[in-house]
């Protein structure tokens, strides 16, 4: 299966600031990406959908100019948390689709835990 | 919309033993994949088995094997034999087939604990 990496693994900050939290496919080209979010002891929830080259789909629900996403390569996507509140603090975690024909395969990252004061 | 339904937010097995973890969606397509993760405390998502809807035969790997029941759109997991190391989290998930890269759709996941 394919290798994704996530950084940083965990962060700490203060209410006000912004978060990038990068997600890389290590050994093959990723078009599409998607964004999770996971609160303790619940599933993972998508955000959004994030495709090279064009502007991320996000689910309903999930505010675009909160969570930017920029997808600038076929190896990284980048998620950044604007103005973070402590109700942002989650464990975030990406995957990445095999291209066609396997694009029902999705390999996840480790995930980044956030943690807004 | 897609729905997963895990009814079991807790199981306990003693090692050695089987354990069938239960999911059910509902679905209007008829072409789809299902997918069971598995999330250890680590919190890495694990792929433990996968299964293709026009597939009858139920999908198997090594310990683990699936009870895929499509009328009744039931898609349960067997771990056979369990292992210390089988004590996650586990979550069912459905994908439709779109030929293109689409979302999954989790349910809510059953924890299960294995015993000495």
């Amino acid at each position: 299966g394919a290798v994704v990496s996530q950084h940083p693994s965990w962060v700490i900050c203060k209410s006000g600031t912004s978060v990038k939290i990068e997600c890389r496919s290590l050994d093959f080209q990723a078009t599409t990406m998607f964004w999770y979010r996971q609160f303790p002891k619940q599933s993972l929830m998508l955000m959004a959908t994030s495709n090279e080259g064009s502007k991320a789909t996000y689910e309903q629900g999930v505010e675009k100019d909160k969570f930017l996403i920029n997808h600038a390569s076929l190896t990284l996507s980048t998620l950044t948390v604007t103005s973070a509140h402590p109700e942002d603090s989650s464990f975030y975690i990406c995957s990445v689709v095999w291209s066609v024909p396997r694009a029902h395969e999705q390999f996840f990252g480790p995930g980044t835990r956030l943690t807004v004061l | 919309a897609q729905t997963v339904t895990q009814s079991q937010p807790e199981m306990s097995v003693q090692e050695a033993e089987t354990v069938t973890l239960s999911c059910t969606y509902d679905t209007s397509e008829s072409d789809y994949y299902l997918f069971w993760y598995k999330q250890p405390p680590s919190r890495q998502m694990i792929l433990v088995i996968r299964q293709e809807a026009y597939k009858q035969q139920n999908a198997t790997e090594n310990r683990f094997s699936v009870n895929f029941q499509k009328a009744a759109k039931s898609f349960s997991l067997k771990i056979s034999d369990s292992q210390l190391g089988d004590a996650a989290m586990y979550f069912c998930a459905y994908h439709k087939n779109t030929g293109t890269a689409s979302k999954l759709t989790f349910g809510t996941g059953t924890r299960l604990q294995v015993t000495l």
